[in-house]
């Protein structure tokens, strides 16, 4: 099976830095994504990685270690707005097409 | 592009009872994904469909079912209601060659009494 863990909770003030971490366990990795989501609303796609590195967007950036079976987003300059739960998810290569493991979710807390 | 789109967006219903959601996803995308969301299990998959037939499953009881029409439309249908099925019942869409985002629609709450 798969297994994703990552932090239940941070807070964080606006205009600093975070990173979120995800570490997972699972036989034939093919992919993790990071997800937002606001309260009451479906998750919004942020990143996707499926090789070693750093993929950056924006403000967002999205980091891979297969390896390590680490993960992290790092939000950088942080707004009232990036209040909100931050999914990792990590595809499974044996399981044909689109199932997605999903970690608990990191709500990030971002103070005045 | 118009998203993925839900209905209906907020449903009670009592124990006992059976419900059916629908999904209708982005223009152009062939594969439809469920999930069911819950405080205490978070975000889980349901199924997946693709032209039409299930290419993935995940582990919940037979109740959950679901079909998939030619247009890529999908509904899922949940028999005989349990109160541990109050959730937020989530569909993705995406094009259907398995290395590809997937995109949320808005979900369907659903409360059973």
């Amino acid at each position: 099976g798969q297994n994703i863990d990552q932090p239940t909770e941070m807070t964080a003030t606006e205009g600093a830095i975070v990173q979120i971490n995800c570490t997972y366990q699972t036989s034939g990795f093919n992919g993790l994504f990071w997800y937002q989501q606001h309260a009451g609303e479906a998750p919004t796609f942020l990143s996707y990685n499926v090789l070693d590195g750093l993929e950056e967007k924006g403000r967002f950036s999205s980091f891979l270690s297969r390896s390590k079976g680490y993960s992290y987003l790092l939000l950088k300059e942080l707004q009232m707005k990036d209040s909100a739960s931050y999914l990792c998810a990590v595809r499974a290569f044996k399981a044909a097409g689109n199932k997605l493991t999903f970690g608990g979710g990191t709500r990030v807390l971002v103070k005045p | 592009k118009a998203g993925v789109t839900q209905t209906p967006r907020y449903l009670i219903k009592t124990r006992g009872q059976q419900v059916t959601l629908s999904c209708s996803p982005i223009s152009g995308h062939r594969s439809v994904s469920w999930y069911q969301q819950t405080p205490g299990q978070g975000l889980q998959f349901l199924f997946e469909y693709f032209s039409e037939t299930q290419r993935n499953k995940g582990n919940f009881p037979g109740r959950f079912s679901g079909r998939q029409f030619s247009n890529s439309r999908s509904e899922m249908n949940v028999s005989t209601l349990e109160l541990g099925d109050s959730a937020l019942y989530l569909c993705a869409s995406s094009l259907g060659t398995g290395r590809e985002t997937q995109y949320f629609g808005p979900g369907t709450r659903l409360l059973v009494l």
